[in-house]
């Protein structure tokens, strides 16, 4: 079983404040997920990254894949409360199924 | 409007009774997951379905079953369930095509076994 590691667990920053939070595996991937997910609701994609080295931007959120596949941040810019929520790395390895980390839990303070 | 519904939203059941969600999709998508997210888990493959009547096990298929006869359902049941199945159960769809398409999720059910 493929394992993602995400870090950290727990973050909570003020409004303004840049941050950057971290998935790492052992295993390379063939293709790299993030999501975001708010309380009671399914995760939403956020970004698919494919190729390493490849850095994607969404607004204020960047995205990172590693060179050797192994690994991907995801840097938030001038962070505002409605960022909070759980960020989840996902990761394909060449197969139909999706393993995911365990989740950062972001809390953006007014 | 992302054209997927789970069924229950919620639900309360007692230790040894069968229970069945129902994950319904308008996409007409060929990949349909079911996961279940507990605290310190993140979300785990219970069953995946490839196609209709194809079906094949996650890491954590024990005590579920699964089936579709129909594109747009897939049934995930709980033969007895027990307290370690509570737990809140996510539908997610994917389209045809390679692992660098997203999935789309359901809301989610929340069950409790009691």
């Amino acid at each position: 079983t493929q394992l993602l590691e995400q870090s950290p667990q727990f973050l909570s920053i003020q409004e303004g404040e840049n941050l950057t939070v971290y998935c790492n595996s052992s295993s390379v991937f063939s293709s790299l997920q993030w999501y975001r997910q708010e309380p009671g609701e399914g995760p939403v994609l956020l970004v698919t990254v494919v190729t390493g080295g490849e850095v994607k931007k969404l607004k204020r959120l960047t995205f990172q894949f590693g060179d050797a596949r192994k690994d991907s941040s995801l840097h938030i810019t001038a962070a505002q409360p409605g960022d909070t929520g759980l960020y989840l790395c996902a990761g394909a390895f060449g197969n139909e199924k999706l393993t995911f980390g365990t989740g950062t839990r972001l809390t953006i303070i007014p | 409007d992302a054209g997927i519904t789970q069924s229950p939203r919620h639900k309360v059941t007692e230790t040894g009774t069968p229970v069945t969600l129902r994950c319904h999709q308008t996409e007409n998508h060929r990949y349909m997951y079911w996961y279940r997210q507990d605290p310190g888990h993140g979300l785990r493959l219970i069953h995946y379905s490839y196609g209709v009547k194809d079906t094949d096990k996650g890491e954590v298929s024990d005590g579920y079953s699964v089936s579709r006869s129909k594109t747009e359902d897939f049934l995930l049941t709980l033969e007895s369930a027990t307290s370690s199945q509570t737990s809140v159960y996510f539908c997610a769809i994917r389209p045809t095509g390679t692992s660098g398409y997203g999935y789309t999720f359901g809301s989610g059910t929340r069950l409790t076994v009691v």
